[in-house]
């Protein structure tokens, strides 16, 4: 079964650092790019980065340009998200999803997920 | 950036029904767009992508169209399992941005 599946969410302090974590199967995971979407609480889904499938091009959101890294393992076919300097608007449920098509930011297959919440 | 508006922001709709979902961008582009439906506490599911194209499963009933600058999502006769929270999102320019979504509820 193709599945990704996210890890690494919980409560973090304003300032404070998380790394998200997401493992893949059922898919040749390095011949896939991939990307990090978040949703906030009650809120709509907003695209927070992308990594092609051999590592070397990354793209960021503005709002997390700096803050945030994205890299990948493809030998443990597994996604990362390194999160520094969390805010109180980086709380959200962050989701791990496979990239196709142009730009690689068509997303087919989508983990369950991973909540964050930076809160004092 | 661009930006994706989605309308209207909740959708009545008694099953059986026609819904009609808008998606309007600030700039235009050809058909780089896709829509994904989420139900409540569900991710994501991707059902159209390249603005008209079913993903494999996806039952006829949607069917997505437009280019330029306006995209629609069709649902021809909505059923139980359709009522969810739909997005258009556009990847022809960087970075990929989401329409606000619309939500599709039971009349």
């Amino acid at each position: 079964e193709v599945q990704v599946v996210e890890s690494g969410g919980g409560l973090a302090q304003p300032g404070g650092s998380l790394r998200l974590s997401c493992a893949a199967s059922g898919f040749t995971f390095n011949n896939y790019e991939m990307n990090w979407v978040r949703q906030a609480p009650g809120k709509g889904l907003e695209w927070v980065s992308y990594i092609g499938s051999g590592g070397r091009t990354i793209y960021y959101a503005d709002s997390v340009m700096g803050r945030f890294t994205i890299f990948r393992d493809n030998a443990k076919n597994s996604l990362y998200l390194q999160m520094n300097s969390l805010r109180a608007e980086d709380t959200a449920v962050y989701y791990c999803a496979r990239g196709v098509g142009l730009r690689g930011v068509t997303m087919d297959v989508w983990g369950r997920g991973t909540t964050v919440t930076v809160s004092a | 950036e661009i930006v994706m508006t989605q309308s209207p922001a909740t959708l009545s709709v008694s099953p059986g029904e026609r819904a009609t979902l808008s998606c309007r961008a600030s700039q235009s582009f050809s058909s780089n767009l896709a829509w994904y439906q989420q139900k409540p506490g569900q991710a994501p599911r991707l059902i159209i992508f390249s603005a008209s194209t079913r993903v494999t499963g996806v039952p006829a009933r949607f069917s997505g169209s437009g280019s330029g600058a306006e995209f629609t999502l069709t649902i021809s006769s909505l059923q139980s399992e359709d009522f969810a929270v739909y997005y258009c999102q556009q990847y022809n320019y960087w970075p990929p941005v989401f329409g606000g979504g619309t939500k599709v509820e039971i009349k």
